[in-house]
This record gives structure tokens, C-alpha cells and sequence, in this order.
């Protein structure tokens, strides 16, 4: 299986604050590299899918970048609302996984 | 607007069988369209795909379930099911079911359920 690491697990920051996630790949996935966020007691919610295309109805201060082993997810001026965790997921190999999810908090 | 629904028992007795269905609107099962999965979530961990189904019958499962799980579909319900044998109490898990479509070569999970919650105890 390709395992996926997120860093950091869990983040602080403040409303209006620019924050970056990364997620690395244990091998080459080219850019078949999605990102979810959750908020407790729902189900995950696809925000990015192949590493940079904003789904629809997704806020513009969601961006996505990266190819190969490395990607990153990026909110730029973060609302309330973006508190939550978020998951990166390889598509790369039929065996599908996900990256530990990096939660990020209120400071 | 697809739209998928979860049921089935929320407590399994350990060694037995868990078993949920997922009712699935605005799309059908036979289309080409999707892959339909199961996702699960153990209490405050991460995601852990299961496996999906496609229209053609054709599977896939996470090689670290294999050989518990199955999944099929019933087309005259537009419904798909999971089915995972002799559980333990590491099965406990909100078990998610899931749309995996694609953009070219890329799969990702754009439908989601809203969770079934199932325990494995005795």
C-alpha cells in the first residue's frame, strides 16, 4: 500500500490566518492526490481532487498544489467555519488510502 | 444530486457478522458513473477505505480486509451492501457509504452518507 503522512497532525491558528498542510506519499502518485475536510459528526466532504482542481462550490481560499510525492493544501484567510480536520487520499493504486488527518483548531 | 443513505444493526456480536446496505438516489447502480464504496472511521482515527463495486460486478477490497469482506448490489432497490465476517471489537466504526467517481484517471469520493455508527460487542 502507498502511505500517505500528513504534517502537522493538528494546527493552531487564528481567523484571517494563511495555513499550509502537506501531505507526502511513501511513492510516486503523479497528482491523483485528493483533500477532504470533516467537521464532527459529518461525513467528509471532497474540497480538491487531483492535487489543484477547487470542487464546485468550494470558497477560492482553498488551493490545492503539488505532483509526484509531495502536495500541500493552503486556506488563505481562514474563516470560522474552516476549523475542522482535513484528509489527504491517493487514487494512484486500486488499494485507496488516506493520509491521518490533520486537525485544525482555534487558537 | 446523488444522495446515499446507510442502514443496519448499530450493535454486532463479536465473531458474527456485520452487515449494512446503502440505499442510493439520484443516480442509478448500473451506471458507469460511479464505483460505490464503503469507508470506515474508528472513533477518533482516520479514514480506511473498504473496498467498492461497479456496474460491470467487478470488486475491489482493501488487501487488509479481503478475506472478511464482500460487497454486492440489488439493482431492483438502486441499493449496495457491505458485508464483513467475524468481526472483533476493532471493527467498531462509523461505516460510511460513498460515491468514488473520477475526473480522467483520478478516483475520489464525491457523495458521501451520513455515517452508521456500529459497535462490536458482546
Amino acid at each position: 500500500d502507498i502511505q500517505m503522512t500528513q504534517s502537522p497532525s493538528s494546527l493552531s491558528a487564528s481567523v484571517g490566518d494563511r495555513v499550509t498542510i502537506t501531505c507526502r506519499a511513501s511513492q510516486y502518485i503523479n497528482n491523483y492526490l485528493h483533500w477532504y475536510q470533516q467537521k464532527p459528526g459529518q461525513a467528509p466532504k471532497l474540497l480538491i481532487s487531483a492535487a489543484s482542481t477547487l470542487q464546485s462550490g468550494v470558497p477560492p481560499r482553498f488551493g490545492g498544489s503539488g505532483s509526484g510525492t509531495e502536495f500541500s493544501l493552503t486556506i488563505t484567510g481562514l474563516q470560522p467555519e474552516d476549523f475542522a480536520t482535513y484528509f489527504c487520499q491517493q487514487s494512484y493504486r486500486t488499494s485507496i488510502t488516506f493520509g491521518q488527518g490533520t486537525r485544525l483548531e482555534l487558537k | 444530486q446523488v444522495q446515499l443513505e446507510e442502514s443496519g444493526p448499530g450493535l454486532v456480536r463479536p465473531s458474527e457478522t456485520l452487515s449494512l446496505t446503502c440505499t442510493v438516489s439520484g443516480a442509478s447502480i448500473n451506471g458507469k458513473t460511479y464505483y460505490w464504496s464503503w469507508v470506515r472511521q474508528s472513533p477518533g482515527k482516520g479514514l480506511e477505505w473498504i473496498g467498492y463495486i461497479y456496474y460491470t460486478g467487478d470488486n475491489s477490497y482493501n488487501p487488509s480486509l479481503e478475506s472478511r469482506v464482500s460487497i454486492s448490489t440489488d439493482t431492483s432497490k438502486n441499493q449496495f451492501s457491505l458485508r464483513l465476517d467475524s468481526v472483533t471489537a476493532a471493527d467498531t466504526a462509523v461505516y460510511y457509504c460513498a460515491s468514488l467517481g473520477s475526473g480522467g484517471y483520478n478516483y475520489f469520493f464525491d457523495h458521501w452518507g451520513q455515517g452508521a455508527l456500529v459497535t462490536v460487542s458482546s
